[in-house]
Formats: structure tokens, C-alpha cells, sequence
């Protein structure tokens, strides 16, 4: 079974739109950590945003915020007033507590803005 | 300026011919991992070192070696016995501490074809 999912393999938004990339887990761990990346065309990975199971508010970064919903093992990802610059690939990814530092990777999002 | 770096950025091989990708840190991490990405794909983890002269195989370690002589350094090579070696290699690096956000920062890449 997949442990992170991204249904949504692309998506197009008008520019200065906010848009929401979904991301559901599984694990069956208490503690565990939720991230996200963006990946431009030049390939690089750019982490994002992150989210600790135990904490209690939506983690924002700037445009980024993550709308947590821990019953739902939901964790998706809001981009406010989208830019062009935000076309890309986003992945979601987890890393569970109690492990080593493995990280498990969504198969991504992309993501086109639109002038 | 801290970061990783990784070279080469494109790199061809011949079938048969053993390859070695160079992932180079400067960000004083203990953890460094490699990751392979196929086309509209998620990452896959290859192979992670959590301390020097310590590293442990990930989902896709077949045909593939590292070695982790200093903390700095993470080479990788691809073997013979790699049946598909082309993709996209990245490497990350991240603290390593247990029980924090710790994310994993991540290369450049490397784009390796096979002929």
C-alpha cells in the first residue's frame, strides 16, 4: 500500500489564485513529520513546509500553509496569490517516528500557472 | 556559502561500464542519502549513511555501492548490475537528530544516460 498519495498528477491555475495540492498518508505511527517540496524544471529540490504530528496549529511558511487534518491523514498543501513562478513539481512526503531518517516521497503534483 | 553540490551534471555511460556520481556537503550534516527519480516520478531511496563509515540499503540498493569515508562525502556508484540505469540521481543531506523537524537539503542532481 502506497504510504503517501497525490491524486491530482496535474493541475492548471490562473495566476494570483490560490491553489491546494492534496497529499493523504498512512502510517499507523503516533509520530511522524509531513513535508513538502517543490521541484522547478531545473530539477533541484526545494523543501517547503512542515508539519510534526503532534503539532497543534496548520504550519504556515509565507504563501505556504499545510492544512493538517490528522483524522483524515490529510495534508494538503495551500499556495496563496500563485505566482508563475510557482509551476512546478510538488511532492509530499513523510517521515515516521521511531525510524531512522528515511523520508517516503508522494509521486508529485505538477503544478502549471497560468498568465 | 553552505550547501551540496554534486557533479557531474550530465553524465553518459556505455553498458557494462561502472559509474561513480560525486555528492560533496559543506553544511556540517551527519546524514546523507541518494535517491533515484524516473520520469514523473516520486524519489526513490537508493542508499543513507547516518554517521561516516555507516550506511544502510533503501527501497532500490541493487546495483548500486557508496562509501561514506568522511562526513562530508557520499559518492555513488553504479555498477554493471544496474539492469536500467538511467534517471535522475539526487543527493540530500539533513542534521540527523532524531525528534526534529529535520528536513533533508537536497543537490543539484545528476542526469545519467546510459547508450
Amino acid at each position: 500500500a502506497q504510504k503517501i498519495t497525490q491524486t491530482q498528477p496535474g493541475m492548471f491555475v490562473q495566476e494570483k489564485e490560490a491553489v491546494t495540492l492534496d497529499c493523504t498518508y498512512d502510517t499507523s505511527d503516533p509520530s511522524y513529520g509531513l513535508f513538502w517540496y517543490k521541484q522547478p524544471s531545473s530539477g533541484e529540490m526545494i523543501f517547503l513546509i512542515y508539519q510534526g504530528s503532534y503539532d497543534q496549529q496548520n504550519a504556515t511558511e509565507g504563501r505556504y500553509s499545510l492544512n493538517f487534518q490528522k483524522a483524515r491523514k490529510s495534508a494538503n498543501l495551500v499556495i496563496s496569490a500563485s505566482q508563475l513562478g510557482d509551476s512546478a513539481m510538488y511532492f509530499c512526503a513523510m517521515r515516521e517516528g521511531g525510524r531512522d531518517d528515511k523520508i517516503i516521497f508522494g509521486k508529485g503534483t505538477r503544478l502549471h500557472i497560468l498568465p | 556559502d553552505g550547501g551540496i553540490t554534486q557533479s557531474p551534471k550530465y553524465l553518459f555511460r556505455k553498458e557494462g561500464q561502472n559509474v561513480t556520481l560525486s555528492c560533496e556537503q559543506n553544511l556540517n550534516h551527519d546524514a546523507m542519502y541518494w535517491y533515484r527519480q524516473d520520469p514523473g516520478q516520486g524519489l526513490r531511496l537508493i542508499y543513507y549513511s547516518q554517521i561516516v563509515n555507516d550506511f544502510q540499503k533503501g527501497d532500490i540498493a541493487e546495483g548500486y555501492s557508496v562509501s561514506r569515508e568522511k562526513k562530508e562525502s557520499f559518492p555513488l556508484t553504479v555498477t554493471s548490475a544496474q539492469k536500467n540505469p538511467t534517471a535522475f540521481y539526487l543527493c540530500a543531506s539533513s542534521m540527523g537528530t532524531s525528534g526534529s523537524r529535520n528536513e533533508q537539503f537536497f543537490g543539484p542532481g545528476t542526469r545519467l544516460t546510459v547508450l
